[in-house]
């Protein structure tokens, strides 16, 4: 079966840059979406289309691809980033979706 | 308001069956694609399903032939049917749209139902 595979987690100091990264094999043929949750809520869509941005959505958050890997990159980290990131795709078929293990991000 | 609210979840003993829903209000269910994901305890994001907009349906390994996606298009409301619960189904469930204005991505999300499988 089809997977996504991202670091379990990130630390970074407040006002620095935090990547987070995502693999996988059929990331050149699908597009990668990037999710944030916080405990006890649902998540939020923060990139779809490997690296655009909902409105509402911060600009310090921004997402890119380059062969099998997707990034997500926060500039500029507040606190409130402090949260679980999700990357998601689908398989080559684009018929079975996938995220990929998620990814802690703590704000020293 | 564009929203999603789930129900149906509970406490079930394994090899049962449980039915949820997914209201959905401030769009049309049958218009978009639409899906489940759920998150077992302290665990991450698992996709278990889809349903598209032209009716086709699919289905993550784990659920596959357990699980059945529908909806009820004079409801507007979603529904995933689980058959043969195991103890690893326990997991909170959300629904979710996929946007075609963001290229599929959930751009919204129900507040989860829990479902607990115990003896």
């Amino acid at each position: 079966s089809y997977e996504l595979t991202q670091p379990p987690s990130v630390s970074v100091s407040p006002g620095q840059t935090a990547r987070i990264t995502c693999s996988g094999d059929a990331l050149p043929k699908q597009y990668a979406y990037w999710y944030q949750q916080k405990p006890g809520q649902a998540p939020v869509l923060v990139i779809y289309k490997d690296s655009e941005r909902p409105s509402g959505i911060p600009e310090r958050f921004s997402g890119s691809s380059s062969g099998t890997t997707v990034t997500l990159t926060i500039s500029g980290v507040q606190a409130e980033d402090e949260a679980d990131y999700y990357c998601q795709s689908a398989d080559s078929s684009g018929t079975i979706w996938v995220f990929g293990g998620g990814t802690k991000l703590t704000v020293l | 308001e564009v929203q999603l609210v789930e129900s149906g979840g509970g406490l079930i003993q394994p090899g049962g069956s449980l039915r949820l829903s997914c209201a959905a209000s401030g769009f049309t269910v049958s218009s978009n694609y639409m899906s489940w994901v759920r998150q077992a305890p302290g665990k991450g994001l698992e996709w278990v399903s889809v349903i598209y907009s032209g009716g086709s349906t699919y289905y993550a390994d784990s659920v596959k032939g357990r699980f059945t996606i529908s909806r009820d298009n004079s409801k507007n409301t979603l529904y995933l049917q689980m058959n043969s619960l195991r103890a690893e189904d326990t997991a909170v469930y959300y629904c979710a749209r996929l946007a075609a204005e963001f290229y599929y991505g959930m751009d919204v999300w129900g507040q989860g139902t829990t479902v607990t499988v115990s003896s």
